[in-house]
């Protein structure tokens, strides 16, 4: 079965330090993982993709096979950062998407 | 153009009504998506049309009927709907590969409520 697990619903931080916002997937096939975030009254939209290896924003993230994970990162909060962040699985236009985390920056 | 656009913005209708929401894209995307979000949920994936022909439909109620009448244009036809539809309503666009998955752009959405 295809699932995306996010098990924190919020994650709160201190301006400045490090952030770690976790994801796992259950997929058969060979899927890409996606990091969505939505901002406040903005659309959601991509932060980055597995196959990209890009720094967005100052967030990484690295596909983890073995432990089915794709975990995002970021060595310095900023305020800006404070979003609903949603981990997704997808494959041949099929996008699923994880329960999501807020990240809330504290100042 | 990068956007995808829906119209209206936000909808009030009765069970009883029959309305539709529309969403346009003009990025030469051949697969365009309806997702339902509830409040503080993640969206859900209710159609997927690739190259103009329905390729998903997730077990949706027929009260809702999506159409797509050419590749930028993607309908959504709502009748009889019921109280618990309330939501936003998302379209999204992508290129269509047969193997990987591929970024989906995202519309503003349609906020949907049923009384």
């Amino acid at each position: 079965a295809q699932r995306v697990t996010q098990p924190e619903k919020l994650l709160s931080v201190f301006k400045g330090a490090p952030v770690e916002l976790k994801c796992n997937y259950s997929y058969s096939g060979s899927p890409e993982l996606f990091w969505y975030v939505q901002y406040s009254r903005q659309r959601l939209q991509l932060l980055l993709r597995h196959i990209s290896r890009e720094s967005i924003k100052g967030f990484t993230a690295d596909l983890n096979k073995g432990e089915t994970s794709f975990h995002l990162k970021k060595p310095f909060a900023q305020e800006e950062d404070s979003a609903m962040y949603y981990c997704a699985v997808g494959s041949a236009s099929k996008i699923i998407f994880g329960s999501g985390t807020r990240l809330s920056i504290r100042p | 153009d990068t956007e995808v656009t829906q119209t209206p913005k936000h909808l009030v209708m009765g069970m009883t009504n029959k309305k539709s929401l529309k969403c346009e894209q003009h990025m030469g995307h051949r697969a365009m998506y309806w997702y339902k979000q509830k409040a503080k949920k993640p969206p859900e994936l209710m159609f997927v049309y690739s190259y103009e022909k329905l390729s998903i439909n997730e077990s949706v109620p027929s009260r809702f009927s999506p159409e797509c009448p050419n590749s930028s244009l993607l309908n959504l036809h709502l009748h009889a709907l019921q109280p618990e539809d309330s939501a936003l309503y998302l379209c999204a666009s992508s290129q269509v590969f047969a193997d990987r998955g591929t970024e989906a752009f995202f519309g503003q959405g349609t906020r949907l409520t049923v009384v």
